[in-house]
């Protein structure tokens, strides 16, 4: 039972144009979200993160928004880079679970095209 | 830099066999995690440990334990493995709550 759903397991982006990735979570508890990156043959690498007291946080490029009453929340590229081409992971977690287990989504594999 | 290694990117076990998994941290994080990686699944938690001999179970425990003798050292082990456990392996290390996790490059096993 996956408290962390992200919906689409695939997306296709022309380069400079803007990647939307969403998420969506059950746990009413969770309240730090983070985006991992993730190139094939490589570990998962931290990419941003968002805490629920925010509704947004940008890091150049990459921009997260949550929206807490939809249990919802989003990154956005912009603009798309050849580079980006990888799959994204949404993570969530309790503030309560002082280890930080982190709980992920299926992950969405983005294919950023010339 | 922070560096998180696992002792190998690709192994091949037969059924049956017990298998190690090891992970080391320069990082001197207390928490350790393990992780399984399956299409469509996304990343599980196997078990982590936030102590030397300190282990928990996570989501998905059934079928392997744990070790942590020391603070950098963490290792997974499938006592006898099984076709479904034919994943990649991720293991990971992360000072708290809100802190970054950092996962090493990952072990793909396959059991035959």
């Amino acid at each position: 039972d996956q408290q962390v759903k992200q919906n689409s397991p695939s997306l296709s982006v022309q380069e400079g144009r803007i990647s939307i990735l969403n998420c969506d979570y059950t746990n009413s508890m969770f309240d730090y979200f983070l985006w991992y990156k993730k190139y094939p043959a490589e570990g998962p690498t931290f990419l941003i993160s968002i805490s629920s007291i925010k509704d947004k946080n940008e890091d150049g490029r990459f921009t997260v928004f949550l929206n807490k009453s939809a249990k919802h929340l989003s990154l956005h590229i912009v603009p798309s880079q050849p580079g980006d081409s990888a799959v994204y992971f949404c993570a969530a977690t309790p503030a309560t679970d002082s280890w930080g287990k982190l709980q992920f989504g299926a992950g969405t594999q983005v294919v950023v095209t010339p | 830099d922070v560096k998180v290694t696992q002792s190998s990117r690709y192994l091949v076990k037969r059924t049956g066999e017990k298998v190690f998994l090891e992970c080391v941290q320069d990082m001197d994080h207390e928490n350790m995690f393990w992780y399984r990686q399956d299409p469509g699944l996304g990343l599980r938690l196997i078990y982590f440990s936030y102590d030397v001999k300190m282990k928990e179970k996570g989501d998905i425990p059934e079928g392997y334990s744990v070790s942590r003798e020391k603070k950098e050292r963490f290792s997974l082990i499938l006592e006898s493995a099984s076709t479904n456990q034919t994943s990649m392996y991720l293991c990971a290390t992360g000072g708290g709550v809100t802190d970054t996790q950092y996962f090493g490059p990952g072990t793909r096993l396959t059991v035959l």
